[in-house]
């Protein structure tokens, strides 16, 4: 069984449309993340929830908005895409929210997203 | 000065051979450590975990920690070709609640 899921695997879209990627963990985590890995490789946080309440909240533009629905959730809504916005994005959930010092980050698979 | 800086590589080496892979990061206050290693195209994993100065050792791998010089590395022993793969150093910053910082990754190439 897949421990954490994402839909769509690849998005390919037009500047100023609206997307939405959706995650899934079947972990029992309480936390899940999303993040954003450019073409070099940067790996950086976007969002965090822990219970379905929002914990940490990097300087994303606002056309960025996550929402979970349940603890098991977290979808990411993006509005008006831009070229910028292509890249990688990845899910992750972890068994707390780092407060303590071990929080291993379990990955999802990942959806890049190609705006055209 | 970021965060968290690697070699962005490709580190070469042959097989059998010993890769070291280093990681330098910016917050005195981190407290733990991690080595996520990502096949192409694939999502990153957790290889190791190290939160105490020293070594840690897990069976090929061995995860070595300096706080003092704030810099934290990674030996692959017997190297295999199956290792190729980018190799991200990722910090734990608390801000808060604690969020991983992760580096730009540094290119493993494993020759036969």
């Amino acid at each position: 069984d897949t421990a954490v899921s994402q839909t769509p695997k690849y998005l390919v879209t037009q500047m100023g449309n609206d997307k939405s990627i959706k995650c899934e963990q079947n972990l029992g985590h309480d936390t899940m993340y999303w993040y954003k890995q450019d073409s070099k490789k940067f790996l950086k946080i976007m969002f965090s929830y822990n219970n379905k309440e929002l914990i940490i909240n990097e300087t994303v533009p606002n056309r960025f908005s996550p929402k979970s629905p349940d603890k098991a959730h977290l979808n990411l809504h993006i509005n008006s895409l831009e070229l910028g916005d292509s890249a990688v994005y990845f899910c992750a959930s972890s068994q707390d929210g780092g407060r303590t010092f071990y929080n291993e980050q379990f990955f999802g698979p990942g959806t890049r997203l190609t705006v055209l | 000065q970021k965060e968290v800086e690697q070699n962005s590589g490709p580190l070469s080496v042959p097989e059998g051979a010993i890769a070291s892979l280093n990681c330098t990061y910016s917050d005195r206050g981190s407290q733990s450590f991690f080595w996520y290693r990502q096949y192409s195209g694939k999502s990153p994993e957790l290889i190791m975990f190290i939160y105490s100065n020293g070594d840690k050792e897990d069976g090929r791998f061995t995860a070595q920690l300096n706080k003092a010089s704030q810099y934290v590395s990674l030996l692959i022993r017997d190297s295999q070709p199956s290792d190729s793969a980018t190799y991200l150093c990722a910090v734990m910053v608390n801000t808060g609640f604690q969020k991983l910082v992760f580096g730009t990754g540094t290119r493993l190439l494993v020759s036969p």
